[in-house]
């Protein structure tokens, strides 16, 4: 079956660090990719996708490059500012309509 | 424009009643999902509805409902509710049903008591 499993959090960090969430995949066939963000209070938000291997989808600093070979789609961000504070999800979708969620990372970014 | 609206914000139910909830797709987008994000995880697939016909199911059970209306809203029905359905519920659109891009609601927190 379809899963997606990434890293527990929480994950807290300095301003201006370095960011990888570890997001790791299993599916049937071949799925699309997407990081999504949910900031305190609001609805998740599309960040960035890839759909096919070796694909990177890039948004607002944030980077994952699509890699079958490893089933994975880390998350990275060179410089995290306080706004990025929020939880990211990983989420596959295979043919047919159904998204696949992991369990969300929380991340803080203390100034 | 205005991004997809869902109602209420907040709802607190005892066990074995009923609750209706809704949701209204952005203008123009035909395609409405509905997900259980219980706290702590990541959201769960309950159904997905595009114009007005069930085009997918997750795992849930048939206390678990939904339709779509003519103008693209729809409704979420929960029967006979227990502790466990306590959890945040969101709506995502799409303008198609394949449509890779959803867009999700604030989401409606339900709490059974």
């Amino acid at each position: 079956g379809n899963s997606v499993t990434q890293m527990e959090g929480p994950v807290t960090l300095s301003e201006e660090a370095f960011l990888t969430i570890n997001c790791t995949y299993t599916a049937t066939g071949y799925p699309s990719l997407f990081w999504y963000v949910q900031y305190p209070g609001e609805g998740l938000q599309l960040l960035l996708k890839a759909t096919k291997a070796d694909d990177k989808g890039s948004n607002k600093g944030f980077e994952a490059t699509y890699r079958k070979e490893t089933t994975s789609f880390h998350l990275e961000k060179g410089s995290v500012q306080v706004s990025d504070s929020a939880v990211y999800f990983c989420a596959l979708r295979e043919t047919g309509n159904q998204f696949y969620f992991g369990t969300g990372t929380s991340l803080t970014v203390i100034p | 424009d205005a991004g997809v609206t869902q109602s209420p914000t907040h709802l607190i139910k005892t066990r074995g009643q009923h609750v209706t909830l809704r949701c209204s797709p952005i203008s123009g987008h035909k395609s409405v999902s509905w997900y259980q994000q219980v706290l702590g995880q990541g959201p769960q697939f309950i159904f997905q509805y595009y114009e007005k016909e069930e085009r997918g199911r997750g795992n849930f059970p048939d206390r678990f409902s939904a339709r779509q209306f003519p103008n693209y809203s729809s409704e979420l029905n929960v029967n006979a509710l227990l502790l466990g359905d306590s959890a945040l519920y969101l709506c995502a659109s799409s303008f198609l049903a394949g449509e890779e891009t959803q867009y999700f609601g604030p989401g409606t927190r339900l709490l059974v008591l």
